[in-house]
């Protein structure tokens, strides 16, 4: 199985650029995925990483290296409303069903942006 | 509307009451998953299909069992509720990349 271990919390401040962490250890790597959860909503999906280096999209990039189990979310020009946590996911060959893969997820990271 | 809803949104029964969380989609998709999220634990898997036929076991299916009655159909039961089964639950669906998730339902056990 999987060991996933996200920072519990990180705080940052409105404009700035803040990096969240996620390290794992797998039996087989198929993919690692971010989710985004405000309080009280359903997460949603925000990159997928399945090659080493750096999936940008819009303020949120991803990274990937494969080599080191690690990935990082790198969320450029916070604003208020990315206030929500960070949830990362690995998808590994040891949890599989009918040739597919089951993503498990980290704790994930509570991210709290102030003025 | 949303592509996959659950039923009920908000839930309080007693300890011992089978209770059950419906969820259905309109993504078309074969994948469908039930999970827990717990403060500070994270979302954990308690039981997925594939297809119709197909019901699998997640890391903490104890005291959970599911039914697929059909490709847009995957309910979640609780035969005896007890008060450590208070917690968030969330449906999610998937093709072969990343999940979509329902709402949630939140259901306390007193």
């Amino acid at each position: 199985g999987q060991n996933i271990d996200q920072p519990t919390e990180m705080t940052a401040t409105e404009g700035a650029i803040v990096q969240i962490n996620c390290t794992y250890q797998t039996s087989g790597f198929n993919g690692l995925f971010w989710y985004q959860q405000h309080a009280g909503e359903a997460p949603t999906f925000l990159s997928y990483n399945v090659l080493d280096g750096l999936e940008e999209k819009g303020r949120f990039s991803s990274f990937l290296s494969r080599s080191k189990g690690y990935s990082y979310l790198l969320l450029k020009e916070l604003q208020m409303k990315d206030s929500a946590s960070y949830l990362c996911a690995v998808r590994d060959f040891a949890h599989r069903s009918g040739g597919s893969y089951i993503p498990t997820f980290g704790r994930g990271t509570s991210l709290i942006v102030h003025p | 509307d949303a592509d996959v809803t659950q039923t009920p949104r908000n839930r309080i029964t007693k300890t011992g009451k089978r209770i059950m969380l419906e969820c259905s989609q309109t993504k078309g998709h074969d994948r469908m998953y039930w999970y827990r999220q717990d403060p500070g634990l994270g979302l954990r898997l308690i039981y997925y299909s594939f297809d119709v036929k197909d019901i699998n076991k997640g890391e903490i299916s104890d005291g959970y069992s599911v039914s697929r009655q059909a490709q847009a159909k995957f309910s979640l039961s609780l035969e005896s509720a007890i008060p450590n089964q208070t917690a968030l639950y969330f449906c999610a669906t998937s093709d072969t990349g990343e999940l979509f998730f329902g709402e949630g339902s939140r259901l306390t056990v007193l």
